[in-house]
């Protein structure tokens, strides 16, 4: 049973344009979901984390969390050709306690 | 967040023999985690490191094919036992600084097999 969908892209947005990368999971009661950032042949870096419903904002990443359609979004403004990457979803595993389920992740494209 | 610092980063083994993976963090940390992320695939969970005993592990992984040590708070080695094609991925440790805290990631260990 897969927990935590997302969407396996590409997502291809021109410079300048929002960027909007969905992730929806199955566990009812995940409480904390994350968005980590994965260039090629490098580790994931987390950029953003969420606990509440609503909406949580740095810089110019918003992550979007709905609860009640077990739906989180993250979503870029301004993109730029460096926010070409994979972006990972994931939430904590319900066997593993703090342990993290991973989507398979959206590759984003960033066209100049 | 802590620095995290994995070795070898990258390596070419022979099928049949084995690796040992060290992860070294600069603080102390709750938790430590070991994943693996085959080629164009997403991360996987191996185990859960404990320090002073026995790693958790996850389906689909046995501790005969990836002991895992944790001596202390601030290291854990993962070795791949008896490694075949398959085994080929990038091996990733993960720590949890304290409660609360988000997962941070280190810089992976790519491993192939010959």
């Amino acid at each position: 049973q897969k927990e935590v969908e997302q969407n396996s892209g590409p997502l291809s947005v021109p410079e300048g344009a929002i960027a909007s990368l969905n992730c929806t999971y199955s566990d009812r009661g995940s409480q904390s979901f994350f968005w980590y950032r994965q260039y090629s042949g490098k580790s994931p870096e987390l950029i953003m984390f969420i606990y509440s419903n609503g909406d949580k904002e740095d810089g110019r990443f918003t992550a979007q969390l709905n609860k009640a359609s077990q739906y989180v979004s993250l979503l870029i403004r301004d993109s730029q050709p460096s926010d070409s990457a994979t972006y990972l979803c994931a939430v904590p595993s319900s066997n593993s306690g703090y342990a993290l389920n991973f989507g398979k992740g959206t590759s984003l494209l960033v066209t100049p | 967040s802590a620095v995290i610092s994995q070795k070898p980063s990258r390596d070419i083994c022979q099928r049949g023999t084995s690796l040992t993976i060290q992860c070294q963090v600069d603080s102390q940390v709750t938790m430590m985690f070991w994943y693996r992320q085959q080629p164009g695939q997403s991360l996987t969970l191996i185990a859960t490191a404990n320090q002073g005993s026995e790693a958790t592990y996850e389906s689909g992984f046995v501790i005969d094919k990836f002991p895992i040590s944790r001596p202390n708070l601030t290291f854990s080695t993962l070795t791949v036992s008896n490694m075949s094609p398959e085994d080929s991925s990038i091996y990733l440790c993960s720590v949890i600084g304290g409660d609360s805290q988000p997962q941070h990631f280190g810089d992976g260990t790519r491993l192939s097999i010959l």
